[in-house]
């Protein structure tokens, strides 16, 4: 699995567009890029998936730049709700057996504030 | 659909006793994965089954067994817990491949088991 850098913490203010960068410096051909949300005393649950260029859904936005080594989630117009750890997560979604290990990082703790 | 079950909620175990915390999906998922969470960390892997039959280590397997008794289910068992086991235990299933689910790939998770071990 491709090991992953993302930022220990940020802070931001309600209303504010946050952007969390994850660098994946050894992404292998196959892999995608994967985004995880943990609110406090819950499991993490799925933000988004992509493999290259932009990917956006109905929470957040996901770009991939060409050459894939990172990364950059995007949360428009952020809430005091978004406070949660977010997961930065790389490799194939297809592997079976030993391949389809699900491994996290300490991810990133977003602060929001009023 | 329930999604990822996990039994017990909360559990206080004394040093040495031993306790197994289950885990149950009913999304038809082939991979199943136990994790740790302590306090202010992320998620740890402890073991996974990829698929009904089969179990590897993770990152912190150390403590632990466990068993797929089926498809359904992926338990995971403390022979002598120790204080250092204290933590948040999260189990996830996620389908192997294409197809289930708006996603496709993405793993689900049960609400957590809490455990103390005093």
């Amino acid at each position: 699995l491709a090991k992953t850098t993302q930022p220990i913490s940020m802070d931001s203010y309600e209303g504010q567009e946050v952007n969390i960068t994850c660098s994946h410096n050894n992404i292998a051909t196959n892999d995608y890029i994967t985004w995880y949300q943990q609110f406090p005393s819950q499991g993490p649950r799925f933000i988004i998936q992509g493999y290259k260029t932009k990917v956006t859904n109905e929470v957040a936005s996901l770009f991939i730049p060409a050459d894939r080594k990172s990364s950059t989630l995007s949360l428009p117009r952020v809430s005091l709700s978004d406070t949660a750890v977010y997961y930065c997560l790389v490799g194939d979604p297809i592997l079976t057996g030993g391949g389809n290990k699900l491994t996290f990082g300490t991810g990133t703790q977003l602060k929001v504030e009023l | 659909n329930a999604g990822v079950t996990q039994t017990p909620k909360f559990q206080v175990l004394k040093t040495g006793q031993s306790m197994t915390l289950q885990c149950a999906q009913d999304m038809n998922h082939n991979s199943m994965y136990w994790y740790r969470q302590d306090p202010g960390m992320g998620l740890r892997l402890i073991y996974y089954s990829a698929s009904e039959g089969t179990t590897d280590k993770g990152e912190v397997p150390n403590g632990y067994n466990v068993s797929r008794l089926n498809k359904r289910e992926f338990s995971l068992r403390l022979e002598s817990a120790a204080p250092s086991q204290t933590s948040v235990y999260f189990c996830a299933s996620r389908p192997v491949g294409r197809g289930q689910g708006p996603h496709g790939t993405e793993a689900f998770f049960g609400q957590g088991t809490r455990l103390t071990v005093v």
